[in-house]
């Protein structure tokens, strides 16, 4: 079975700083890893994913996130934030060959001014 | 392009009432379809899959129960709420050969 660990349920940060929200894996099989991002009362939008190839993956919103098959994590970062990107951030995986995923509990980012 | 639907956007139900909530999806066919709850803090239980019409697997034992009546359908359904049952549901979707999910805007339903 598969389980993701979001270790941050909260992380604060000033407009144009940079944040990195942190998430482990683990799994016995190989697995493809996803970030979301969740605005107020709203639904799951898809920032980036993680299939194959380079471990770096670029998203939308200036999102990045990397791969590191060594330490189980794939890490979301952005080099300056923004207010409105406020919302709350899930890590998922899905084992390589299903299409069932895993979420995180989250990690909700606080951008203030 | 692809657009998913739910309704209803809210719903305040009393104990031991029934529950119906929609899912529908256009521009695809033959969706795998997925039913999450979001409960707070606790982040997305998975409580259904559909692979097609009529195939539901169930993820949680629990007095919910799903149908898939026709291809982009997908209904959550209660025959008895209990209070353990409020939360925030979400429907998505994924393609049949891809491994993200585009998920709708949610219901957020409160049992009182």
């Amino acid at each position: 079975a598969q389980s993701v660990t979001q270790l941050d349920s909260q992380v604060p940060v000033f407009e144009e700083a940079p944040v990195e929200l942190r998430c482990n894996y683990s799994s016995s099989v190989s697995v493809y890893l996803f970030w979301y991002v969740q605005y107020p009362n709203q639904g799951l939008q898809l920032l980036l994913k993680y299939l194959s190839g380079s471990t770096l993956v670029k998203g939308i919103n200036g999102f990045e996130a990397e791969f590191n098959k060594s330490q189980t994590s794939f890490h979301l970062r952005k080099p300056s934030v923004h207010i409105s990107d406020t919302a709350e951030y899930f890590c998922a995986v899905s084992p390589t060959g299903f299409q069932k995923l895993v979420f995180g509990t989250g990690t909700r980012l606080l951008v203030s001014p | 392009s692809q657009t998913i639907h739910q309704w209803p956007a809210t719903l305040v139900q009393p104990v031991g009432s029934p529950l119906s909530l929609e899912c529908t999806v256009e521009g695809t066919s033959n969706p795998n379809l997925y039913w999450y709850r979001q409960a707070a803090g606790r982040g997305l239980q998975l409580l259904f899959y559909s692979v097609g019409i009529g195939q539901i697997s169930s993820e949680v034992p629990q007095n919910l129960s799903a149908s898939r009546p026709q291809d982009r359908q997908f209904i959550l359904s209660s025959k008895k709420l209990l209070l353990s049952d409020s939360g925030f549901y979400l429907c998505a979707w994924s393609g049949v050969e891809d491994y993200e999910q585009y998920f709708g805007p949610g219901t957020r339903l409160t049992v009182t």
